[in-house]
């Protein structure tokens, strides 16, 4: 049974910095691409990054691009999302969520979530 | 990017109706739209891929099309539990990855 558990999650004041991890089991994370999206409360979902299966195809939103860092660590199964220079505009719940397959946007099992408060 | 806009925002019927959720794409974006439905305080779980097929373990009652660049869910005989948000997304040209605004489906 595939098994996607966030955390990192917590409050953090405007400009800080936050890493968000997704630990995986049940399926074989290494032939997998992986997706972090988000949702502010109250609010719709917001796509924000992707990782292929090897790390060299990365994507990103581009309310994101530059703040944010999608990584992978192959050998404890674990997906990364280091942001920073925070504002308010991201605080958000940030699920992790695996694609269906290497590249195909589709989002068949997700986290959780682990939410992020940007806030003095 | 490519904009999808839902409608109705919100829809409300009663336990078995059937409900018409619709997906309209800014562009043509051909078959790769897909569903997701939310329960409150929960995660998004992927009902429909590709506009018509169904996600491992969703009931048939769950059903998508698409006619040009409008895409429908259709749910026939609503249960309770199918009470939630619906979010439309589409894959065709990406990155970004868009959704829809989501309808709400509650209970009359």
């Amino acid at each position: 049974q595939v098994h996607l558990v966030e955390s990192g999650g917590g409050v953090v004041q405007p400009g800080g910095s936050l890493r968000l991890s997704c630990a995986t089991s049940g399926f074989y994370f290494p032939t997998q691409g992986m997706h972090w999206v988000r949702q502010a409360p109250g609010k719709g979902l917001e796509w924000v990054a992707f990782i292929n299966y090897d790390g060299r195809k990365i994507y990103y939103a581009d309310s994101v691009k530059g703040r944010v860092t999608i990584s992978r660590d192959d050998s404890k199964n674990t997906l990364f999302l280091v942001m920073n220079s925070l504002t308010t505009d991201d605080s958000a719940t940030y699920y992790c969520a695996r694609d269906s397959n290497i590249e195909t946007a589709i989002f068949d099992s997700w986290g959780q979530g682990t939410l992020v408060t940007v806030s003095s | 990017d490519i904009v999808l806009t839902q409608s109705p925002a919100t829809l409300s019927l009663s336990p078995g109706d059937t409900a018409t959720l619709s997906c309209r794409a800014s562009q043509t974006i051909n078959h790769f739209v897909n569903w997701y439905h939310q329960k409150p305080g929960q995660a998004p779980r992927l009902l429909i891929y590709d506009a018509s097929k169904r996600a491992t373990g969703i009931p048939a009652r769950f059903s998508g099309s698409r006619s040009g660049t409008d895409f429908t869910l259709t749910i026939s005989s609503l249960e309770p539990e199918d009470f939630a948000m619906y979010y439309c997304q589409q894959r065709t040209s990406w990155p970004p990855i868009t959704f829809g605004q989501g309808t709400r489906l509650e209970i009359k």
